[in-house]
């Protein structure tokens, strides 16, 4: 089944305590990017990434860190996190290189910072 | 900078409507325009993808139309159930820095 997986979907943690948020596809898409989904705010993208080894930053890249070493996991890094990365988080692929193709998301992560 | 705005934010309609959302973005350089849709706790789903050349795509019940000089989009619902009711999104894609921009959303709730 093709599918977005991210892990985990749900966290608590404390603040300053580093945490990576996994996200894995399995379609051979070349696009992939985080966004973030916040009440009032709507979604937000984090940072994206057009092929391996190319990532670039969206509209809210503070505080993230992102990798792209394979085609098909795209990490989201929390080096030091703080009370206001407390969110849901969304991880979503694309064929496209250019994103011009239809988007597909994972089931969210919902991240809560203490 | 793409803003995208949707109205309204919410609505409340009986089963059997047929219904009209509105989505509109202040630049029309665009690669694309998407409709989704978000069931609480859930992520997106995508509904219907409009390239740019495109006025207008269908999916069943669904329609979406996009005129890009005027920079709108409706996704038109016909004969709504109570299935259909959860959050859309319409997401815009622009030319410029290859940037996603998601607009507000419109919660919709279908009465029996």
């Amino acid at each position: 089944e093709a599918q977005v997986t991210q892990n985990p979907r749900y966290l608590i943690t404390v603040t300053g305590k580093k945490l990576t948020v996994t996200c894995s596809q399995n379609m051979n898409h070349e696009y992939m990017s985080w966004y973030r989904q916040d009440p009032g705010l709507g979604l937000r993208q984090i940072y994206y990434s057009m092929n391996v080894e190319v990532t670039d930053k969206g509209d809210v890249p503070e505080g993230y860190k992102v990798s792209r070493k394979e085609k098909r996991n795209f990490p989201l890094i929390l080096e030091s996190p703080s009370p206001n990365q407390t969110s849901l988080y969304f991880c979503a692929s694309s064929f496209s290189r250019l994103n011009t193709g239809e988007l597909f998301f994972g089931e969210g992560s919902r991240l809560t910072v203490l | 900078k793409q803003e995208v705005t949707q109205i309204p934010a919410a609505l409340s309609v009986p089963e059997g409507e047929n219904l009209v959302l509105n989505c509109s973005f202040t630049d029309s350089a665009i690669y694309n325009l998407q409709w989704f849709r978000q069931d609480p706790g859930k992520g997106l789903t995508s509904l219907l993808l409009i390239q740019s050349s495109q006025r207008e795509q269908t999916s069943g019940r669904l329609n979406a139309s996009l005129d890009k000089s005027s920079g709108r989009s409706t996704l038109y619902i016909a004969a709504s159930q109570p299935g259909d009711s959860a959050t859309y999104l319409c997401a815009v894609f622009s030319n410029a820095g290859n940037m996603l921009t998601f607009g507000g959303g419109t919660r919709l709730m279908v009465k029996p």
